[in-house]
C-alpha cells in the first residue's frame, strides 16, 4: 500500500510569512498533484509534476517534485489570508491499469493565515 | 461548462439503513471515480467507473459498491449503514485515458455529507 505522509498537519501564520507543506513516502509516483480545498467545496487542482527534480512555479506558490520521485514539497512566500485552506498532496501509482482514476492522498495540511 | 454535480448535498440516516448519492460528471467526461473523506482517515479512493465498467477499487467493504449509466452519470450504494460510515463523499470526473490516467486532473464535486446516527 502507498502512503504520502504530509507534514504539518496544522500551519498558523501571519501574513506576509513564507511556509513550506512537505509531502513524503518510500514509494515511487508516477506524478504527484497538489490540491486545495476550502469548506464546503471539492479540492481542486493546483499543480501536477512529473518528472523527478521538476519545479512549478505558480505566482506565490512554488512546488517542487523529488529527484526519485518520491516527495514533493509546497512552499508559499508571503502567505495572505486567502491563501487558508486545506492543501493536499496526492500521487498516482506506477502500477500501470490499477492506477485509473486513483490517487493517493496526504492527510492535508490546513493552512490559517491572520490578517 | 457546468462542473461536477453532486446529490444530495446533506443527508442523514440512521444505522442498519441504505444510501444512494448520485454523480453527475463534467459534460464529456466518461471517467468517474469515488472518494470518502473523513477527519480521520483523510481522502480514501472508493472505485472508478469508465464506460459503465469498474476499473478499480479501493479497499472498501462490500457494503460500498456503485455504478455507471450510459450517460456516464454514477451512482454509489451503502448498504447497512455503520456509524464510522459519516462523512463527505466526493465525487470527481475525468477524461482519463492512455498515459493520462498517471497524470490527469480531477475535477471534483462538492460532496455529499452523510451523517449516520
Amino acid at each position: 500500500t502507498q502512503l504520502l505522509e504530509q507534514s504539518p498537519q496544522f500551519l498558523s501564520i501571519q501574513e506576509g510569512e513564507n511556509l513550506t507543506v512537505y509531502c513524503n513516502s518510500s514509494s515511487v509516483f508516477s506524478s504527484l498533484q497538489w490540491y486545495r480545498q476550502e469548506p464546503g467545496e471539492g479540492p481542486v487542482l493546483l499543480v501536477t509534476v512529473v518528472t523527478g527534480g521538476e519545479v512549478k512555479k505558480l505566482k506565490r506558490l512554488t512546488f517542487q517534485f523529488g529527484d526519485a520521485r518520491k516527495d514533493s514539497s509546497l512552499h508559499i512566500t508571503a502567505a495572505q489570508p486567502g491563501d487558508t485552506g486545506l492543501y493536499l498532496c496526492a500521487g498516482y501509482s506506477n502500477a500501470g491499469g490499477t492506477s485509473y482514476g486513483k490517487l493517493t492522498f496526504g492527510q492535508g495540511t490546513i493552512l490559517t493565515v491572520h490578517p | 461548462k457546468a462542473g461536477v454535480t453532486q446529490t444530495p448535498r446533506y443527508l442523514i440516516k440512521t444505522r442498519g439503513q441504505q444510501v444512494t448519492l448520485s454523480c453527475s460528471p463534467i459534460s464529456g467526461h466518461r471517467s468517474v471515480s469515488w472518494y470518502q473523506q473523513t477527519p480521520g482517515q483523510g481522502l480514501q479512493f472508493l472505485f472508478e467507473y469508465f464506460s459503465e465498467t469498474q476499473r478499480n477499487k479501493g479497499n472498501f467493504p462490500g457494503r460500498f459498491s456503485g455504478r455507471q449509466f450510459s450517460n456516464s452519470r454514477s451512482e454509489m450504494n451503502v448498504s447497512t449503514l455503520e456509524l464510522g460510515d459519516s462523512a463527505l463523499y466526493l465525487c470527481a470526473s475525468s477524461s482519463l485515458i492512455g498515459t493520462q490516467r498517471l497524470t490527469g486532473e480531477l475535477f471534483f464535486g462538492e460532496g455529499s455529507r452523510l451523517t449516520v446516527l
